[in-house]
């Protein structure tokens, strides 16, 4: 059965600092690894990642995959309180089962 | 505002009983995806149709389907409630038959079976 696992589950931190968020997975036949982020409603698209080792960049958002170790880094820098979600990673096999995504890190960045 | 609706946006319904959820893509985007959002689950992929067709499936209930019409709405039917269906259901669309990165979120539907 594909698995995604996100860590942490929780991460508080102040205005600024620089937080990782983890994603390792054990898909079958893996293709891509994408992230999300959910406020309030619905999920946002943030990164689709399908090479091990280069870098996506979107701002102060940044994500890397290791298809070696088979896990994905999202770095957001200088965090604002806007940053203040749930960051959801999801995995696809490139099958017909569709995504598999991992519980979430809900991040709250204090002022 | 993603160009993606769905009705209704809650739905309080008993153990038993039967509902429907629809939502409307956005103009032009051919696939739409449905998804359930739980507190213990959290975001699990359902299922994917495509101009009509059934693309992927995923942790979908047998007492749960779906289907796309040819004006390219869908609709998820849920029935036999049980307590364990009150989720979040959202219902995405995109333009491609495989647009995982490219898929676009509606609001939700909050359903709460008493």
């Amino acid at each position: 059965e594909d698995k995604v696992v996100q860590s942490p589950l929780s991460l508080v931190v102040h205005e600024g600092d620089t937080v990782t968020l983890n994603c390792s997975y054990e898909v079958t036949n893996f293709r891509s690894l994408l992230w999300y982020k959910q406020e309030k409603k619905a999920p946002t698209f943030l990164f689709m990642l399908t090479s091990s080792g280069i870098e996506k960049k979107s701002g102060r958002l940044s994500s890397i995959l290791d298809k070696k170790e088979l896990f994905s880094i999202l770095n957001i820098t200088a965090t604002q309180t806007g940053d203040s979600a749930i960051y959801l990673c999801a995995a696809w096999g490139g099958g017909a089962d569709g995504l598999t995504f991992g519980k979430g890190t809900h991040l709250i960045i204090q002022p | 505002d993603s160009g993606v609706t769905q009705t209704p946006k809650h739905l309080i319904t008993a153990t038993g009983q039967r509902v429907t959820l629809r939502c409307s893509p956005r103009s032009g985007d051919l696939s739409v995806y449905w998804y359930q959002q739980s507190l213990d689950q959290g975001l699990q992929f359902l299922i994917q149709y495509y101009n009509g067709e059934e693309r992927a499936k995923g942790n979908i209930l047998e007492r749960f389907s779906a289907q796309q019409f040819p004006d390219l709405h869908s609709e998820l039917n849920l029935s036999s409630l049980e307590l364990g269906d009150s989720a979040l259901y959202f219902c995405a669309s995109s333009v491609s038959a495989g647009g995982w990165n490219e898929q676009f979120f509606g609001p939700g539907t909050r359903l709460t079976v008493l």
